[in-house]
């Protein structure tokens, strides 16, 4: 079985440009979640989805952070305009569901802005 | 609101000794607990949960946990560290709202184990 697949692995821009970072779920898994990790620190939710729906967005900045999830598979988090502070590592994590089955994750995408 | 925390930033440990990663937890319902593994430069990798069963969790690579209600806790043990083991170790609770669980992790601030030759 694969598993998540996000893409790029690293990507580094100046400040100001716009970014875009895309995961593939787990075939079959209808929950899908994007998750901001900083240095140092845990993952944090920045929004869940369930199926092609947006269930929980509550901790993403939507003054520059948008997400999409088409067809309810596969989903692109962007950002724009990206500013010094966004230089983190995000995750995409999928699973069966929204109750305590396991969430996946991905290898995440390592975001340094200049 | 749930929240977790882990008492060492930072554990060292020589290969062959015992492992311990502390965890305190703080819910208002019975909480789901989990530990998650992640390896440099690879994806988040679930070692064991915890979901109101048997108090003491069996995980993968020879790790357990133990749920402990009185005390508030869910440390991380294993018998004998390997070199394989080097990794940052994240306590993470479930987080619920009014009785119902919303999906959502909840992650600790991360233990780096360190494991000497």
């Amino acid at each position: 079985e694969a598993g998540v697949v996000q893409s790029p692995r690293y990507k580094i821009i100046e400040k100001k440009q716009p970014v875009a970072f895309w995961c593939n779920p787990i075939s079959g898994h209808n929950t899908l979640y994007w998750y901001l990790q900083n240095l140092g620190q845990g993952p944090e939710l920045l929004i869940r989805y369930e199926n092609e729906e947006a269930v929980d967005d509550s901790q993403l900045p939507k003054d520059r952070f948008s997400a999409e999830r088409l067809k309810g598979v596969d989903s692109t988090l962007k950002i724009q305009p990206a500013e010094l502070g966004d230089s983190a590592v995000y995750l995409c994590a999928s699973s069966k569901d929204r109750g305590l089955t396991e969430q996946y994750f991905g290898p995440g995408t390592r975001l340094t802005v200049t | 609101a749930q929240s977790v925390t882990q008492l060492d930033s930072h554990v060292s440990v020589s290969e062959g000794t015992p492992v311990l990663l502390r965890c305190n937890y703080s819910s208002s319902y019975s909480p789901s607990l989990f530990w998650y593994v992640q390896h440099p430069n690879k994806g988040l990798q679930l070692l064991l949960k915890y979901t109101s069963a048997a108090t003491l969790v069996k995980g993968i690579n020879g790790f357990e946990a133990e749920f402990k209600k009185s005390e508030t806790s869910f440390h991380l043990t294993k018998p004998s560290a390997h070199m394989s083991d080097a990794a940052e170790y994240f306590c993470v609770v479930s987080d619920v709202v009014g009785s119902s669980n919303t999906g959502k992790l909840i992650f600790g601030q991360g233990t780096t184990l360190q494991v000497k030759p």
